[in-house]
């Protein structure tokens, strides 16, 4: 199975900084057939299911803020939110889609400094 | 609008049974594969189990496979986990979820389940 690792656990950033979340999964997850990362994060605040905010490493699904943008190919990946908004505050995970093991990352839990 | 219903949690003993269901409306439920992803107090995702949009195909977590098997009735656009043998360890929220080639687009709001003498 893929592992999937995220980094840091958790983040502290003031408010209209930007913020930084890593992913590494421990093979690359990169399909050469189709070009394409099986990559998604998502964002689940306290009490809430997760939200899709990112799919195909870079892809933003609809209705997800602009500042939310996702890179990266094969085994390293990064969330970037480019100016922290109050409601970010939240856990965000990665997972991997390339095969049937679908795992998640551990999470990195993201906070006002 | 896209709408996943969980349904049927609750406070089981360590060794019995449950099953969860997802009553999905808003999306054509047939065309589409689901899966199970749990959610541990306190704790990170675990994907569960997925199930292809006509039911031939079914995959689980090594965790849950043996004792966890996943369901559709599309007649009645429901998505079932019967849970058999169950542990402390199988304490979690149970999420239902819609598959896009992989990832989820939508969630519901889950059913806690809770092992427990």
């Amino acid at each position: 199975d893929i592992v999937v690792t995220q980094s840091p656990d958790s983040l502290a950033v003031s408010l209209g900084e930007r913020a930084t979340i890593n992913c590494k999964s421990s093979q690359s997850v990169f399909y050469s057939s189709n070009n394409k990362n099986y990559l998604a994060w998502y964002q689940q605040k306290p009490g809430q299911p997760p939200k899709l905010l990112i799919y195909w490493a870079s892809s933003r699904e609809s209705g997800v803020p602009d500042r939310f943008s996702g890179s990266g190919s094969g085994t390293d990946f990064t969330l970037t939110i480019s100016s922290l908004q109050a409601e970010d505050v939240a856990v965000y995970y990665c997972q991997q889609y390339y095969d049937t093991s679908y795992t998640f990352g551990q999470g990195t839990k993201l906070e006002i400094k | 609008q896209v709408q996943l219903v969980e349904s049927g949690g609750g406070v089981v003993q360590p060794g019995r049974s449950l099953r969860l269901s997802c009553e999905a409306s808003g999306f054509t439920f047939s065309d589409f594969a689901m899966h199970w992803v749990r959610q541990a107090p306190g704790k990170g995702l675990e994907w569960v189990a997925i199930i292809s949009y006509d039911g031939s195909n079914k995959f689980y977590a090594d965790s849950v496979k043996g004792r966890f098997t996943i369901s559709r009735d599309d007649s009645k656009n429901t998505l079932y986990l019967q849970m058999n043998s169950l542990r402390a360890e199988d304490t979690a929220m149970y999420y239902c979820a819609k598959d896009v080639t992989g990832y989820s687009d939508y969630w519901g709001q889950g059913t806690l389940v809770t092992v427990s003498s």
